[in-house]
């Protein structure tokens, strides 16, 4: 596998569901995010690792939960989830810098397809 | 803060007309701007970055954009349409001494008549 790879590609999730993104990037990175891109809004920015340090949380609600175990995954908890909730999840790396990550080019993943019912 | 604006969320170009992608663009540090693609059921992929090197940044399949620090702007152009070119183009900013964002646009859907 080369690049960013996401799992699942599609998730079907009910409300009281507990289920889990997967992202893994190949490009020795040490930069990762998450963002959610839904219909006409821009792209979102959740969480951003850098070193495996969160140094961002976007004010995004606690039943998103990230996890980074080291600079290679990058992990979604998700649980108790709303239907507006629903949307294409991305994920994204980058070389990653003690400087700030502002300039970088950011390589994205796939993607997954979220539908909460 | 830093913002992006994007011109029109649809545009329309016949097969081998140009593409004009617009882009707007506020900073109050040097800003690095980007342009990303998103294929239809695909993650984004950078099409070009400017980094202050030079205004006028050459990218993958024949894409090219222009930095104008006057009218803060970075259009991205393509002289000759292809079918292929069909996608949604998002525009970015960063910019050293800020936290840790990249800027992203709403995104320009462009469409290629036959």
């Amino acid at each position: 596998e080369t690049g960013v790879t996401q799992t699942p590609r599609h998730l079907v999730m009910g409300m009281t569901n507990k289920k889990s993104l997967k992202c893994e990037q190949h490009l020795g990175h040490n930069a990762m995010y998450w963002y959610k891109q839904s219909a006409k809004k821009p792209l979102e920015l959740m969480f951003v690792y850098n070193f495996k340090e969160q140094t961002e949380n976007n004010s995004v609600p606690s039943r998103f939960s990230p996890e980074c175990p080291n600079s290679s995954h990058l992990f979604l908890h998700l649980h108790t989830l709303q239907p507006e909730d629903s949307a294409l999840y991305l994920c994204a790396s980058s070389q990653g810098t003690s400087g700030g990550l502002e300039t970088d080019t950011q390589y994205f993943g796939p993607g997954t397809r979220l539908t909460v019912l | 803060a830093q913002s992006v604006t994007q011109l029109g969320s649809h545009v329309s170009v016949s097969e081998g007309a140009l593409v004009l992608l617009r882009c707007n663009y506020s900073s109050s540090v040097p800003p690095y701007l980007f342009w990303y693609v998103q294929y239809p059921n695909q993650g984004l992929q950078l099409l070009l970055k400017y980094t202050s090197a030079a205004t006028l940044v050459k990218g993958i399949n024949g894409f090219e954009a222009e930095f104008k620090k006057s009218e803060t702007s970075f259009h991205l152009t393509k002289p000759s349409a292809h079918m292929s070119d069909a996608a949604e183009y998002f525009c970015a900013v960063g910019g050293r001494g800020r936290d840790d964002k990249i800027i992203f646009g709403k995104g320009t859907r462009l469409h290629i008549l036959p």
